[in-house]
């Protein structure tokens, strides 16, 4: 069965600018995970999204906001590009919270 | 707040040698307990889910063992062989909140 896809792979943005970051999770799972990981940091949790409600959100400021779709798709979008929001975002599925999470490729965001 | 420990930070090991690390969490609330290996240039991939004190799991040369009265859980490898390089990272959830709490990882390097 297919994977969870994450769209683009690779972005460039500019300071002060917004983007949006794709996941398509595997068929059937409802949980969807977001999570930043830059250079010598662990992963850290964006937020969470169970059948279209958000669970959880990690401590990440307002500029960080995400959405999930009736079919589990989700976006996070991030306003107002800063520096240090040059990172690689991951996107992780499960078929509910706290099971094992399938993780995409990730989308590697560097803000110049 | 929940603090996800893993010990060591790195480690270098011989090829066909045995090794072990450690993932230490608050006992308190315990949900589950995940770990992942997280090869370079790939995305993190589960290796086992545990729930249950005692627990412990194997999937090949690696197994896994889990004390939640204590608050720990080991990751065995046994015969360690060059592809087993990467980056071991644990992750607990309690059961009153679906947001998974992650480790900084232990980084394996298996030397031939």
């Amino acid at each position: 069965k297919a994977g969870v896809t994450q769209t683009p792979r690779y972005l460039i943005k500019t300071r002060g600018q917004q983007v949006t970051l794709s996941c398509s999770p595997i068929s059937g799972h409802r949980s969807v995970s977001w999570y930043q990981q830059t250079p010598g940091q662990g992963l850290q949790f964006l937020f969470e999204y169970f059948s279209e409600t958000q669970r959880n959100k990690g401590n990440f400021p307002g500029r960080f906001s995400g959405r999930q779709f009736s079919n589990s798709r989700s976006e996070m979008n991030v306003s107002t590009l800063e520096l240090g929001d040059s990172a690689l975002y991951l996107c992780a599925s499960s078929l509910r919270p706290n099971y094992g999470y399938t993780f995409g490729s990730g989308t590697r965001l560097t803000v110049v | 707040i929940l603090n996800v420990e893993q010990s060591p930070q790195s480690l270098h090991v011989q090829e066909g040698d045995s090794t072990n690390f450690t993932c230490s969490f608050p006992s308190s609330n315990f949900y589950a307990l995940h770990w992942y290996r997280w090869e370079t240039a790939k995305s993190p991939e589960a290796l086992f889910v545990m729930t249950l004190n005692g627990d412990e799991k194997k999937k090949g040369r690696i197994s896994a063992t889990l004390n939640t009265k204590e608050g720990y859980s080991y990751l065995y490898i046994k015969g360690s062989q060059p592809e087993d390089s990467a980056t071991y990272l644990c992750a607990t959830g309690q059961d009153s909140n679906y947001q998974l709490i992650w480790g900084a990882g232990t980084k394996l390097i298996i030397k031939p």
